[in-house]
């Protein structure tokens, strides 16, 4: 069985950081391009960054461009969000997810940024 | 970006009866290996979203087969026979065709 748990999530202040994690199971981690999505409190869906299986095509949102950085590594079938520089608008719950079509989705994890 | 529309946005319905709910995207979402990157998603009050259907009209293994999914191009249709109290929550719309990842705006699906 699939599993995607997220990990991560805390209050923090505006221009503080957060790393955030994701631990797959279930699946060949390394066979899957893996993204992060976000939903603000009573809001739609974002999709904030991707990063293909081997880790040669990164992709982000305009809204996130040079604050936040995906990576992965594929022997700990782990999948991570360096979060740097947060604003109010980055507060949301961060959901991993696999592939382009989405197929699993975790739990998500909370990031709040606050003063 | 490509812009994913949903109609309609509220869509109440009565226990048993179909819903069904058009997602139109700004631009064509063939992608030049031919799939179309369009899928359904369910999010249930509380819950994260779910996958119902991806490229169109592929169910997730699991999903009732009271979910449809049609369309091409631009045109995209779910439709949910037989709707039930388990089905309340929003329908999102999703294509991956094109960077970034874009959703339409969620159909709230609620019993009348």
């Amino acid at each position: 069985e699939v599993h995607l748990v997220e990990s991560g999530g805390d209050l923090v202040q505006p221009g503080g950081s957060l790393r955030l994690s994701c631990a797959a199971s279930g699946f060949t981690f390394s066979n899957y391009g893996m993204n992060w999505v976000r939903q603000a409190p009573g809001k739609g869906l974002e999709c904030v960054s991707y990063i293909s299986s081997s880790s040669s095509i990164i992709y982000y949102a305009d809204s996130v461009k040079g604050r936040f950085t995906i990576s992965r590594d594929n022997a700990k079938n782990s999948l991570y969000l360096q979060m740097n520089s947060l604003r109010a608008e980055d507060t949301a719950v961060y959901y991993c997810t696999r592939g382009r079509d989405v197929v699993y989705w975790g739990q998500g994890t909370l990031v709040t940024v606050s003063s | 970006d490509i812009v994913m529309t949903q109609t309609p946005l509220s869509s109440p319905v009565t226990l048993g009866q179909s819903a069904s709910i058009s997602c139109r995207s700004s631009q064509s979402l063939v992608h030049s290996d031919g799939n179309t990157y369009l899928s359904w998603l369910q999010q249930r009050p509380g819950q994260p979203p779910t996958l119902l259907i991806y490229k169109i009209s592929n169910r997730l293994s699991g999903v009732p087969d009271r979910f449809s999914g049609s369309g091409a191009g631009t045109d995209f249709t779910l439709k949910i026979g037989r709707v039930g109290g388990e089905d309340v929550g929003i329908y999102y719309c999703m294509q991956a065709t094109q960077w970034p990842w874009t959703f339409g705006q969620g159909t709230k699906v609620e019993i009348k």
